[in-house]
C-alpha cells in the first residue's frame, strides 16, 4: 500500500519563527489533507489540498502531485500552533474508497 | 462542513468487558471511517461502515473484535469487544465531503486498566 513520510519528526521553534513542514508520499493520490492535533486530541482540518497551492492566515500548504510531495509552511508561529501536524492521503487504488492514509506525523512544539 | 458528535469522550474500562461508541453525523453521509491511534502513534484506519452494508476491515483488524453498526445515513457505532490494556488508544469517527474533505469527530479517549 501507499507509504507517507513527514519530515521533521519533531520541531521546537521559538514563537515568531517560521517552518516547513514536508508530506513524502509513495504512489499517485486522488486526494491529500492537513490536519492539527491540538493537545487535547482534537483533529482540525486545514487544508483540503491534492494539488496546488491553498493559504489560510498563517499557514500555507502547496501539493505537487507529480513528484509526490506536500509543503506545510507555518509563519510567525504562536505557541497555540503547538501539537502535530498530520498529513493524510487518499489513494485511487485498489479501488476508490475514499479511505484516508495517515502520514508519521511532525510534533511541534512553539516556545514564548 | 459536517459535524460529528461523538461519544462518550473518555472512559476506563476493566479489561475483559466492553464499549460501545457512538457518532452522529448532522448530514447525511455515504461512508463513515473508524479509526484508532494508539499513544503517540499516527492514525491507523479499522474500517470503513456503509449503509446497508457490512464495514470493510482493514488488515489486522476483524469483526469479532471491532463489531461496527451502520443503521442510517447519520450514525454508527464501533464496539471494542474483549478488551485488554493494548486496546487502550483514542478512537475516532469520520467523514467524507466535498469540497472540504474530512471532518472527524472529538475522539473517545480508553483507557483498559
Amino acid at each position: 500500500g501507499i507509504q507517507v513520510e513527514q519530515s521533521p519528526p519533531d520541531l521546537i521553534l521559538q514563537e515568531g519563527a517560521n517552518s516547513t513542514l514536508r508530506c513524502n508520499f509513495s504512489d499517485s493520490v486522488n486526494n491529500l489533507q492537513w490536519f492539527h492535533q491540538n493537545p487535547w486530541g482534537q483533529l482540525i482540518n486545514l487544508f483540503y489540498i491534492p494539488s496546488g497551492t491553498k493559504q489560510n492566515g498563517r499557514l500555507s500548504a502547496t501539493t505537487v502531485a507529480t513528484e509526490r510531495y506536500s509543503l506545510l509552511y507555518i509563519s510567525s508561529s504562536q505557541t497555540t500552533d503547538s501539537g502535530v501536524y498530520f498529513c493524510a492521503v487518499g489513494s485511487p487504488l485498489p479501488t476508490n474508497t475514499d479511505k484516508l492514509i495517515f502520514g508519521t506525523g511532525t510534533r511541534l512544539q512553539v516556545f514564548p | 462542513s459536517a459535524v460529528i458528535s461523538q461519544k462518550p469522550s473518555r472512559d476506563i474500562c476493566q479489561r475483559g468487558t466492553s464499549l460501545t461508541i457512538q457518532c452522529q453525523v448532522d448530514s447525511q453521509v455515504t461512508m463513515m471511517f473508524w479509526y484508532r491511534q494508539q499513544p503517540g502513534q499516527s492514525l491507523t484506519l479499522i474500517a470503513t461502515a456503509n449503509q446497508g452494508s457490512e464495514a470493510t476491515y482493514e488488515s489486522g483488524f476483524v469483526i469479532d473484535k471491532f463489531p461496527i453498526s451502520r443503521p442510517n445515513l447519520t450514525f454508527s457505532t464501533l464496539t471494542v469487544s474483549n478488551m485488554s490494556p493494548e486496546d487502550s488508544s483514542i478512537y475516532l469517527c469520520s467523514v467524507v465531503g466535498r469540497p472540504y474533505g474530512y471532518t472527524f469527530g472529538s475522539g473517545t479517549r480508553l483507557t483498559v486498566v
